[in-house]
């Protein structure tokens, strides 16, 4: 398996257009966590799904994020308008239970997102 | 969301220092502890899953306890190299296999 592939690796764009970042998980997995990361808060749980389904989005900053989990193998998470403060690193991870010592949360490469 | 807080935030030592760091979190619920390394430009690599009271895990140089009665873990890195320098972040994880990252403790090894 290739991992946890998310695109694009890197995002330009102005403020209030619409920014969609991309996650394919690892076949098989069925936990799918969306974190940013940003120098002043550290890594952040925006949202994750379980069998597709959102279980907690409750660390979505506001209305303005949204994520989808259509089918097993592939997440979005869309900023709609997309502000400066936005700019961050955003990551998807995913994990499938394997008992209390095998649970590992395997991560994509990150978006850089820079809204300017 | 749970709270979760590492600390210190940062940490600089001399290379060839032994160093340590602690993560807190609620022990309610307490399902596994997860210490993940995080160097720049890479995604997290994980290090350690501990479940017990009293766990010890060893990987190299990089070892640490749980304590889930109290609600705290110790990270510790004997003899620090340069390349060891990183973010570290824990996650603890509650029962349904939420994970909650701290904010990490970054540490720079000075040569």
């Amino acid at each position: 398996d290739a991992g946890v592939i998310q695109s694009p690796r890197h995002e330009v764009t102005e403020m209030g257009q619409e920014v969609t970042l991309r996650c394919k998980p690892i076949s098989g997995h069925d936990y799918l966590f969306w974190y940013r990361q940003t120098m002043m808060r550290g890594l952040e749980l925006l949202i994750y799904f379980n069998n597709n389904v959102p279980i907690d989005d409750s660390g979505m900053p506001e209305d303005r994020f949204s994520a989808k989990m259509p089918n097993a193998s592939f997440s979005t998470l869309k900023i709609q308008p997309s502000e400066p403060r936005d700019s961050a690193v955003y990551f998807c991870a995913s994990i499938t239970l394997g008992g209390q010592d095998n649970t590992e949360a395997f991560f994509g490469q990150g978006t850089r997102l820079t809204v300017v | 969301i749970l709270n979760v807080e590492q600390s210190p935030q940062s940490l600089h030592v001399q290379e060839g220092d032994s160093t340590n760091f602690t993560c807190s979190f609620p022990s309610s619920n307490f399902y596994a502890l997860h210490w993940y390394r995080w160097e720049t430009a890479k995604s997290p690599e994980a290090l350690f899953v501990m479940t017990l009271n009293g766990d010890e895990k060893k990987k190299g140089r990089i070892s640490a306890t749980l304590n889930t009665k109290e609600g705290y873990s110790y990270l510790y890195i004997k003899g620090s190299q340069p390349e060891d320098s990183a973010t570290y972040l824990c996650a603890p994880t509650k029962y349904g296999n939420q994970f909650y990252f701290g904010t990490g403790t970054s540490l720079t090894v000075i040569p």
